[in-house]
């Protein structure tokens, strides 16, 4: 069964500040895996899609890198802003078409 | 991208009510996704609304309890059946999209407590 974790839960960095957000998965049989971010009130937004037989993948200060073999993935912020404050979730697609989440990380950015 | 309505964004419920929750999507869907996410958990998918068919429930989800219509290719509901505490969640409908429909997206959710 398909378990999807990520660390740490939560984080507080000062602006500017490059970061990096975990995501692990237990079965490396993935379809893709997608980094969504999720702000109050407002549902999920996609970030990032990467499919199975990619690396990474790469929008404006965002970057999310894939290693099927050892079951993680990481998305890397850039020059963090108070803006980026929301949580980010990871999600794997499995073979089946069957989409798993993790719990999210809480990222706060403070000015 | 899909642009994606939900209502009611939020409601507070009396245990043993139920509840209607729709999604309207701005293009025609063959596939929308239901999701629950309890507070403090990931998401998890409750059932896939095919039109013109039944849902598809996962594991641990009946129909009996969360039943779903979708009448057309841009609209469907989901109903929370005689509600109990342990259903205040935040209720979400997705719709895949993008190339391969791989990418999701998801309205903004309804809130849900019950007393």
């Amino acid at each position: 069964k398909q378990e999807v974790t990520q660390i740490p839960a939560a984080l507080s960095v000062p602006e500017g500040e490059n970061l990096v957000l975990n995501c692990s998965f237990t079965d490396s049989a993935i379809y893709n895996l997608q980094w969504f971010r999720q702000d109050p009130g407002k549902g999920l937004t996609s970030l990032l899609l990467i499919q199975s037989s990619q690396r990474e993948q790469t929008s404006g200060r965002l970057n999310a890198s894939l290693d099927k073999s050892s079951g993680r993935s990481t998305l890397y912020i850039a020059a963090s802003q108070p803006g980026d404050s929301a949580t980010y979730l990871c999600a794997v697609k499995n073979q089946g078409g069957k989409l798993i989440f993790g719990q999210g990380t809480e990222l706060s950015v403070k000015p | 991208s899909a642009v994606i309505s939900q209502k009611p964004s939020r409601d507070i419920c009396q245990r043993g009510t139920s509840l209607t929750i729709q999604c309207q999507v701005d293009s025609q869907v063959t596939m929308m996704f239901w999701y629950r996410q309890q507070p403090g958990q990931s998401l998890t998918l409750i059932a896939t609304a095919n039109q013109g068919s039944e849902a598809t429930y996962e594991s641990g989800f009946v129909i009996d309890k969360f039943p779903i219509s979708r009448p057309n290719l841009t609209f469907s509901t989901l109903t929370v059946s005689n509600m109990s505490p342990e259903d205040s969640s935040i209720y979400l409908c997705s719709v895949a999209g993008g190339p391969g429909a791989n990418v999701l997206t998801f309205g903004a959710g309804s809130r849900l407590t019950v007393l």
